[in-house]
């Protein structure tokens, strides 16, 4: 069973860089065609994807953060991560990783989810 | 705002059936077949419940099933059990993924 978890501060101040990891755990990051993403969710919002990563290092990312957003992949570590730069109280929300098979349109495991508070 | 628009909030007495339902704004739903719903439990990982508009994964109760009509996907959930109270999202890829607002199911 495939399971995916969030790691990282749940802290950030303004104007600074949001780290954050994904752990894969019960298989391997490289096995598969997978795209492994990024979702965050404000409070009382929405989701709203942030973007992905394949293991080849090729990525996608939506394009209303696309220049703020990083997103790389650590094979030999079987985690995944993501960096938001420039951060505003508007960044404050939950961060889940989840995975998305590259032959269809869904995600079929996610994390539990990682707060993160953009805060002075 | 999102893309997809949900009602907040839908309830139901065990045993009954309850329907949510997912209106694209634009053409996020109505032109492609790749609707997923997602139950979200507090403090739990979400979970996929239907994929492709219709198909469910293994696993899934067939108490959960899925349909689209032209802008609107609904996702229906039969004999109503306390386990099903969770909050519960659409998506759609459509060139990206665009996501509902997300619908509270309460079981009375």
């Amino acid at each position: 069973q495939v399971q995916l978890q969030e790691s990282g501060p749940g802290l950030v101040k303004p104007s600074q860089t949001l780290s954050l990891t994904c752990t894969v755990s019960g298989g391997s990051i490289s096995s598969g065609s997978y795209y492994w993403s990024w979702i965050r969710q404000p409070a009382g919002k929405g989701l709203e994807w942030i973007g992905r990563v394949q293991t080849s290092g090729s990525t996608d990312y939506n394009p209303s953060l696309k220049s703020r957003v990083t997103i790389s992949v650590d094979t030999s570590k079987n985690h995944f991560s993501l960096h938001l730069s420039s951060v505003t109280a508007a960044d404050t929300a939950v961060y889940y990783c989840a995975r998305w098979w590259s032959r269809s349109y869904y995600f079929d495991y996610w994390g539990q989810g990682n707060l993160v508070t953009v805060s002075p | 705002q999102s893309a997809l628009t949900q009602p907040r909030s839908v309830s139901g007495s065990p045993g009954q059936s309850v329907a949510i339902s997912c209106t694209a704004t634009s053409s996020d739903v109505g032109s492609y077949n790749y609707v997923s719903w997602y139950q979200h439990r507090p403090g739990k990982a979400p979970k996929l419940v239907i994929y492709d508009v219709s198909k469910r994964p293994s696993g899934v109760p067939d108490r959960f099933s899925g349909s689209k009509s032209g802008n609107t996907a609904s996702l229906t959930i039969s004999g109503l059990q306390a386990e099903d109270e969770a909050d519960y999202y659409c998506s759609s890829y459509a060139g990206t993924w665009v996501f509902g607002g997300g619908t509270k199911l309460t079981v009375l």
